[in-house]
């Protein structure tokens, strides 16, 4: 099956900072990446996906590239707002296996 | 459009008591998923389903059952509630394999 490591929190901010969380994967085949962010109290909602190498998925602001040589979807953004204090999991998902995988989580934390 | 739906939202139990939590989804989906989530622990998978009348055992199935007799609906069952199976229990859905997932808002689950 597939695994994934996740760099660990809490990330604490102030707005308008850069962020990154990094993810590595394991998978034995190519499997589509994701990655979900969880508001409190809510369940998890997809942010981006990218299903093949070299393709950049993006929204509202946050931006991650499916790096397969170094099998990597590190999740970037520019400039941090207070609404975007949440957990964020990736996902690497398909490439041979039925089990779906996530990261332990990112807790994101931005101040004003 | 309504998405998955679980039902209930909350829920106290006393140990040994037993209980069914119901997940709902509207979308068409052949997979569906029952997770926990723990503190500290990320989400760990109980059980899933790849389609009507089929499921499968994922990371921590003991002390669970499921069924999945419509397509539309996956029940998780506690037969005897245990105090360690206090708990946020999500349901998600999924069009495929490599599809991302589409989750609840969870159930609240506290055993006494």
């Amino acid at each position: 099956g597939n695994s994934v490591t996740q760099m660990e929190g809490p990330v604490t901010l102030s707005e308008e900072a850069f962020l990154t969380i990094n993810c590595t994967y394991t998978a034995t085949g190519y499997p589509s990446l994701f990655w979900y962010v969880q508001y409190p109290g809510e369940g998890l909602q997809l942010l981006l996906k990218a299903t093949k190498a070299d393709d950049k998925g993006s929204n509202k602001g946050f931006e991650a590239t499916y790096r397969k040589e170094t099998t990597s979807f590190h999740l970037e953004k520019g400039s941090v707002q207070v609404s975007d204090s949440a957990v964020y999991f990736c996902a690497p998902r398909g490439g041979g296996s039925y089990i779906p995988t996530f990261g332990r989580g990112t807790s994101l934390i931005v101040h004003p | 459009n309504a998405g998955v739906t679980q039902t209930p939202k909350f829920r106290v139990l006393k140990t040994g008591q037993s209980m069914t939590l119901l997940c709902a989804q509207d979308m068409n989906h052949e997979y569906m998923y029952w997770y926990r989530q723990d503190p500290g622990m990320g989400l760990r998978l109980i059980h899933y389903s790849v389609g009507e009348g089929t499921t499968a055992k994922g990371e921590v199935p003991d002390g669970y059952n499921v069924s999945r007799l419509k397509k539309q609906n996956f029940l998780l069952g506690l037969e005897s509630a245990a105090p360690s199976q206090t708990s946020v229990y999500f349901c998600a859905s999924s069009r495929g394999s490599n599809q991302p997932q589409h989750f609840g808002d969870g159930t609240r689950l506290s055993i006494l």
